[in-house]
C-alpha cells in the first residue's frame, strides 16, 4: 500500500523558515516525479513545486521561487520542502503527492499524503 | 499567466447527471494537457478520479468519466449520489513540470 506522511508543519513568524518532509513508503520512491501541492484556508489546490526522480530537475511555482527549495532523499525514501522568508499568505495545509508519468505519455498527481498545515503569523 | 477556469459551484440530483467542465483563460484546453481531475471531501486530501483525460484511476467507479468537449476538457458523473457532494479539480499539465489547477467546482447534490 503506498503510504505518504507529511510532518514539519506548524506555526512560524513571518519571514521566518520551516523544513517539511514527507515519508515514502510501498513504493519504489526512486522511481517516481514527487510533488508538493498546497491549500490555503477555504481556498483550492495550488502547485507548488516537484522534483524529478533523481532531484536532477525541479520547478516552482512562480510564488515561491528563490523562498522555497524541494529535495529528496532516495536512500531515506523521503521528500522535502525547505520554506524561507515566509509570508502570510503561505499560509496552507501543505500535501506531499506521487506524479505518475508512464514514461512520457501523462501527468497526473497519482497518490497523495494527509498533508499538514503551515500557519505563518506573528 | 495562465489561468484554469471552472464552474464555482453546480447542483445536481441524486441519480442525475453532470458535466463539470475545465478550460483556460486562453486557448483551447486538449489531451495534449494531460488533464486530470480531483475529488476532495472537507478536511480529506484529494482523490484522483481521472487522468489523461479520460483514464479513471484505480477504484474509481464508471459513474466517473472523461472526454474533451469543445475547447475544455469535462468530467461527467452520471447517476449522482449524494457522497458525491464534494469539491472537484481540474489540473493541466503546462509542460516543463508545471502543472496548473482549476479554482475548484462545489457541487451539491439535492
Amino acid at each position: 500500500e503506498v503510504k505518504l506522511v507529511e510532518s514539519g508543519g506548524g506555526l512560524v513568524q513571518p519571514e521566518g523558515s520551516l523544513r517539511l518532509a514527507c515519508a515514502a513508503s510501498g513504493f519504489t520512491f526512486s522511481n517516481y516525479w514527487m510533488t508538493w501541492v498546497r491549500q490555503a484556508p477555504g481556498k483550492g489546490l495550488e502547485w507548488v513545486a516537484n522534483t524529478k526522480k533523481d532531484g536532477s530537475e525541479k520547478n516552482y511555482v512562480d510564488s515561491v521561487k528563490g523562498r522555497f527549495t524541494i529535495s529528496r532523499d532516495n536512500a531515506k525514501n523521503s521528500l522535502y520542502l525547505q520554506m524561507s522568508s515566509l509570508r502570510a499568505e503561505d499560509t496552507a495545509v501543505y500535501y506531499c503527492a506521487t506524479v505518475a508519468t508512464f514514461t512520457g505519455t501523462t501527468w497526473v498527481f497519482e497518490n497523495w499524503g494527509r498533508g499538514t498545515l503551515v500557519s505563518v503569523s506573528s | 499567466q495562465t489561468v484554469v477556469t471552472q464552474e464555482p459551484s453546480f447542483s445536481v440530483s441524486p441519480g442525475g447527471t453532470v458535466t463539470l467542465t475545465c478550460g483556460l483563460s486562453s486557448g483551447s484546453v486538449s489531451s495534449t494537457y494531460y488533464p486530470s481531475w480531483y475529488q476532495q471531501t472537507p478536511g480529506q486530501a484529494p482523490r484522483t478520479l481521472i487522468y489523461s483525460t479520460r483514464t479513471r484511476s484505480s477504484g474509481v467507479p464508471d459513474r466517473f468519466s472523461g472526454s474533451i468537449l469543445g475547447n475544455k476538457a469535462a468530467l461527467t458523473i452520471t447517476g449522482a449520489q449524494a457522497d458525491d457532494e464534494s469539491d472537484y479539480y481540474c489540473m493541466l499539465y503546462m509542460g516543463s513540470g508545471i502543472s496548473v489547477f482549476g479554482g475548484g467546482t462545489k457541487l451539491t447534490v439535492l
